[in-house]
């Protein structure tokens, strides 16, 4: 079953601390690995896209990694500030079909204190 | 500015009524979605359109309608056959084939649905 957990599921840092969000999945026939940002009451904004031959992708303050052959992935946020309290969703998606679907997590929660 | 459109915010529907979402993108995307977002829970595609008159069913098309009669609009109608519909609602656009551009799906802000 193609599945994506994500952990942990709530997290509550420092302004200015740096953290890392993880994502396992287990989508087969793997396309591409992405996160969002959803703000809450926001729709999803697409943070780093990363396909079987990427193992980092940076944006700004966030850098994703990706080890396909231990499907893995985390999302590491530098310098944390209280903009970055959010929900980041883990989404994976397969090359299985000619949509490409994709499977999304439920999330992880980040509370940034000042 | 291109983006994605949803209206209205928030919508209350009484027993037994339809109610239509609306979702509009200038991004000149081929292909649209509608996901349903329940608390604590990831997205689940409800129905998703490649081209302009084509739609398929998602995971969760019981109880929902869509259409497509243009590129830019792809409206979805949760009818009274949806038992449970109080959710937060997101329509997403995206190139067609994404799978072999990975190009990301832009997202609404969404349409909260609340029952009376």
């Amino acid at each position: 079953k193609n599945q994506v957990e994500q952990s942990p599921q709530s997290l509550i840092i420092l302004e200015g601390k740096n953290c890392t969000l993880q994502c396992n999945y287990t989508v087969s026939p793997f396309s591409n690995l992405r996160w969002y940002k959803q703000d809450t009451g926001r729709g999803p904004v697409s943070l780093t896209i990363m396909t079987f031959s990427e193992n980092t992708k940076s944006n700004g303050r966030y850098t994703a990694t990706l080890d396909a052959d231990t499907k893995q992935s985390s999302l590491h946020i530098t310098a944390s500030q209280l903009s970055d309290s959010a929900s980041y969703i883990c989404v994976v998606g397969d090359r299985g079909s000619t949509l490409g679907r994709l499977y999304f997590g439920r999330g992880t929660q980040l509370t940034v204190w000042p | 500015d291109g983006g994605i459109t949803q209206s209205p915010k928030y919508l209350f529907r009484k027993e037994g009524q339809n109610v239509t979402l609306s979702c509009e993108q200038n991004l000149n995307h081929d292909a649209m979605y509608w996901y349903r977002q329940d608390p604590g829970q990831g997205l689940r595609l409800i129905y998703y359109s490649q081209i302009v008159n084509d739609f398929q069913k998602g995971d969760i098309a019981e109880g929902y309608s869509v259409s497509r009669e243009k590129k830019e609009s792809f409206p979805l109608t949760v009818t009274s056959a949806q038992k449970n519909p109080t959710a937060f609602y997101l329509c997403a656009s995206s190139i067609r084939q994404q799978r072999l551009n990975n190009q990301p799906q832009h997202f609404g802000d969404g349409t909260r649905l609340s029952i009376l």
